[in-house]
């Protein structure tokens, strides 16, 4: 069974620029979880999606958005970006509530 | 509002010997608790996980407690080995949000 897929690997972003990130789930899951984690911090919950719905978000702000598409991939879209959205931002996949990550997408904003 | 703590930050023990890692949480509608591996560079790997109508299960050389009375639960990893050195994170979640609430996690360094 493939595992949870995130693309890219790394990314470089300028200051104020606009990036997406995107996940693909393992085979039969259906919800899609996006997460932070900065250097040396634990990781902080984004945005939750089931079913093509957003279900939950954490207290982050309105710059950060997302969308699930009817194959149940995903993308997380980071506006106007700020020299702390450097991070590794992971996905992770369930079709219960075990959820099982990919292995991220490292950010660096300049 | 939400939270998990997650005790110690760091841990070094001599390769054989056993490591516990403590976690208190705040939500008492809390009813799932994973516990997360993360190897350096390497995605976070899921290694036991324990719900609220369970207060021990082990697997192997792990082992899980869960207290719901006091709202804490424990990660055991007996006869530590090397390769069981990376971070440590614990979570608490529920069936009705699923949403994932995680400590700030433990660096476990097994010393040969």
């Amino acid at each position: 069974e493939a595992g949870v897929t995130q693309s890219p690997t790394h990314l470089i972003k300028t200051r104020g620029q606009q990036v997406t990130l995107r996940c693909s789930p393992i085979s039969g899951h259906t919800s899609v979880y996006w997460y932070q984690q900065a250097l040396g911090l634990g990781l902080q919950f984004l945005l939750w999606y089931d079913e093509g719905e957003e279900r939950n978000r954490g207290n982050f702000p309105p710059r950060f958005s997302g969308r699930q598409f009817p194959n149940y991939s995903s993308e997380l879209n980071v506006n106007a970006l700020e020299l702390e959205d450097s991070a590794l931002y992971l996905c992770a996949s369930s079709r219960n509530i075990e959820q099982y990550f990919g292995p991220g997408t490292r950010l660096t904003v300049t | 509002g939400e939270n998990v703590e997650q005790h110690p930050s760091t841990l070094s023990v001599q390769e054989g010997d056993s490591a516990v890692i403590k976690c208190t949480y705040s939500d008492s509608a809390s009813n799932y608790f994973p516990w997360y591996k993360q190897e350096l560079g390497k995605r976070p790997q899921l290694i036991i996980d324990i719900r609220s109508n369970v207060g021990e299960k082990k697997d192997q050389r792990i082992a899980v407690t869960l207290n719901k009375t006091a709202k804490h639960f424990s990660l055991h990893i007996t006869e530590t080995q090397p390769e069981d050195s990376a971070v440590y994170f614990c979570a608490a979640s529920n069936s009705g949000t699923y949403k994932y609430i995680f400590g700030t996690g433990t660096r476990l360094k097994v010393l040969a």
